[in-house]
């Protein structure tokens, strides 16, 4: 298994301002992702946290809007840049190990933009 | 396109009933198909998962039942308890890439 803090665990923040989630895991994994869940809805995959190498975006999700660091196998973050209240929602890191099929997931961030 | 359509969006039980949520996909190529359960303020936890060579995978009160042919699989929570109220969600997967079901809120009444 794998623990997954994740921080903030919420926010409310201004319009226009961005907002840098952090992501750290207690072992080292290959591959680390992050979705958004909206208010009753699934979770919908915004990229693929890559070490060493740009993130992999979903259709839908561009780097400028949410850029994506990822400096070792242990540590993320996701920045919600130049918010509005459309990215209130929860955004959640998730990892998965080499070999195992299961993703473990953060207790998620639920932002609020006002 | 929703990869992994979920049924029903929501559903009240009594205690000790039967819960049944239902999920259908349509990629052939899945191999790993995951149930998470999710508590208000909480990331989803994996709570059992089956993969396509058997039929049937049972996990104390919650069972998976998988139709390969009808690529259809549903989760059943026997003697349902309210601290079973959760939020749960389908996945199915190929190596790392997951695809969610939009979620089954359940309510498991006294």
């Amino acid at each position: 298994s794998a623990v997954i803090s994740q921080k903030p665990s919420r926010d409310i923040c201004q319009r226009g301002t961005s907002l840098t989630i952090q992501c750290q895991v207690d072992s080292q994994v290959t591959m680390m992702f992050w979705y958004r869940q909206q208010p009753g809805q699934s979770l919908t995959l915004i990229a693929t946290a890559n070490q060493g190498s740009e993130a992999t975006y979903e259709s839908g999700f561009v780097i400028d809007k949410f850029p994506i660091s990822r400096p070792n196998l242990t540590f993320s973050t996701l920045t919600v840049s130049n918010m509005s209240p459309e990215d209130s929602s929860i955004y959640l890191c998730s990892v998965a190990k080499q070999g195992n099929t299961e993703a473990f997931f953060g207790q998620g961030t639920r932002l609020t933009v006002v | 396109q929703q990869q992994v359509k979920q049924s029903p969006q929501s559903l009240i039980v009594q205690k000790g009933g039967i819960s049944i949520i239902n999920c259908a996909y349509e990629n052939t190529a899945f191999d790993y198909f995951p149930w998470y359960q999710q508590f208000p303020g909480k990331g989803p936890a994996l709570l059992i998962a089956i993969r396509p060579d058997v039929s049937e995978k049972k996990e104390g009160r919650f069972t998976i039942s998988f139709n390969k042919s009808a690529k259809q699989f549903s989760l059943h929570i026997m003697d349902s308890q309210p601290g079973d109220s959760a939020t749960y969600f389908c996945a199915a997967s190929r190596g790392n890439q997951f695809y969610f079901g939009t979620g089954t809120s359940l309510t498991v009444i006294p």
